[in-house]
């Protein structure tokens, strides 16, 4: 069976620091890899997405980047990180157009 | 684009009552549907979708979800609620369209918070 593992369950940086973010999943060739946040009363803002191998989308402007250096390996980079880079990380998996994701644990990043 | 609204950030009902959850979505082709369950501090966990056939879905914990496309809703309901189904549930479509030009990425509503109250 398919699954997938995010960490670290938490985190604390502080402001100015670099940050990485990694997910794995494991049962499954060639999936279609997301990262995603969440904030209170907001739901969750699709950051980036991945098709392939070096193959990344992104969604919003910010101050993260998203690498997949293997086919089911997915990591969330910051060079600096900001107060307003503070929430909830979903990295999640889907094996292709139409079919439902599936979630990590997620990460609480909490930039000080 | 398809969209997704959720009708009421937060809904508060008694042990062993009705639990209605609301979902209003727009697309322009037919939709891909989904309802997930999340637990504090924890991922999304599916609780069903509908892609073709029977509008009526079951899914896990004795929930179900009816797509009727003349009112564009997928509202989520249990007949009998359990203090364990204190949760935010979200509402999602697919961001598909055979036509091509999109990733089938999941579009999210904002959330419903449950409450149980004994």
């Amino acid at each position: 069976s398919q699954t997938i593992h995010q960490w670290p369950a938490t985190l604390v940086q502080p402001v100015g620091s670099p940050l990485s973010l990694e997910c794995t999943v494991e049962g499954t060739s060639n999936p279609n890899l997301y990262w995603y946040r969440q904030a209170a009363g907001r739901g969750l803002q699709l950051l980036f997405y991945s098709v392939g191998i070096g193959q990344i989308s992104s969604e919003v402007p910010q101050n993260l980047s998203a690498s997949r250096p293997q086919d089911r390996q997915f990591i969330l980079s910051s060079k600096k990180l900001l107060l307003s880079d503070s929430g909830f990380y979903l990295c999640a998996w889907s094996g292709g157009v139409g079919t439902e994701a599936f979630f990590g644990q997620g990460t609480r990043l909490t930039v000080v | 684009a398809q969209s997704v609204t959720q009708l009421g950030s937060h809904v508060s009902v008694s042990e062993g009552a009705l639990v209605l959850l609301r979902c209003n979505y727009s697309s322009s082709v037919p939709p891909y549907l989904f309802w997930y369950v999340q637990y504090p501090n924890q991922g999304l966990q599916l609780l069903l979708k509908y892609t073709t056939g029977a509008t009526l879905v079951k899914g896990i914990n004795g929930f179900e979800a009816e797509f009727k496309k003349s009112e564009t809703s997928f509202h989520l309901t249990k007949p009998s609620a359990h203090m364990s189904d204190a949760a935010e549930y979200f509402c999602a479509v697919s961001d598909f369209s055979p036509r091509g030009g999109s990733q089938g990425n999941l579009i999210f509503g904002k959330g419903t918070k449950l409450s149980v109250k004994p």
